[in-house]
């Protein structure tokens, strides 16, 4: 059973356009929420981060957006620029646990 | 300059050996992790360890083994157990749970 889904592989978007990038999970007790970026053969980086007393977080051109009814979050990148091009994972984490549980990533495109 | 060190970028094991991958983090954080990769998927953990000498099983904790002797070396080892060990292997740190990871950036393994 996945708990944390994120159902497209791929998204493309025109360079300077606005990229949303979708995660859904199905565990009630998440409270904690995170989005990587990864390059090929490079370990993934931290972009930014969401707690669940939270439904909006903003770090320069990345807004991740938290909607608990839904078990629905978000990544907003704008304006979207050819170094986006990257796999983008989000990750869940439950209060007083240390383990987090990955999706399995859709890959960005921004084309030039 | 702080940071995760995972040796070696690539390693090839022999069926039926044992081969262990060393994960060295400078960074002074209690908690460590493993997570495997395969096409596709997302990262899935294999061990984590919340703090010196303690180690939990995370969700495929099969064929493999870890310990943590000391705060910065978290190694793990894929014992001849393990049937399908060709994978990309991430290890990562943070300060406590609830907090972003840092990721090394990886050691692909692959059997000869």
């Amino acid at each position: 059973d996945q708990q944390v889904k994120q159902n497209s592989p791929s998204l493309s978007v025109q360079e300077g356009r606005i990229s949303i990038l979708n995660c859904d999970y199905t565990n009630s007790m998440f409270d904690y929420f995170l989005w990587y970026k990864k390059y090929p053969a490079e370990g993934p980086t931290f972009l930014i981060s969401i707690s669940s007393i939270k439904d909006k977080n903003e770090d320069g051109r990345f807004t991740v957006f938290l909607n608990k009814s839904a078990k629905h979050l978000s990544l907003h990148i704008v304006p979207s620029q050819p170094g986006d091009s990257a796999v983008y994972f989000c990750a869940a984490s439950a209060q007083g646990t240390y383990k987090y549980i990955f999706g399995t990533g859709t890959r960005l495109k921004v084309l030039a | 300059d702080g940071g995760i060190t995972q040796s070696p970028k690539y390693l090839f094991r022999k069926e039926g050996q044992n081969v262990t991958l060393s994960c060295e983090q400078n960074l002074n954080h209690d908690a460590m992790y493993w997570y495997r990769q395969d096409p596709g998927q997302g990262l899935r953990l294999i061990y984590y360890s919340q703090i010196v000498n303690d180690f939990q099983k995370g969700d495929i904790a099969e064929g493999y083994s870890v310990s943590r002797e000391k705060k910065e070396s978290f190694p793990l080892t894929v014992t001849s157990a393990q049937k399908n060990p060709t994978a990309f292997y991430l290890c990562a740190s943070s300060i406590q749970g609830h907090q972003p990871q840092h990721f090394g950036d990886g050691t692909r393994l692959s059997i000869l």
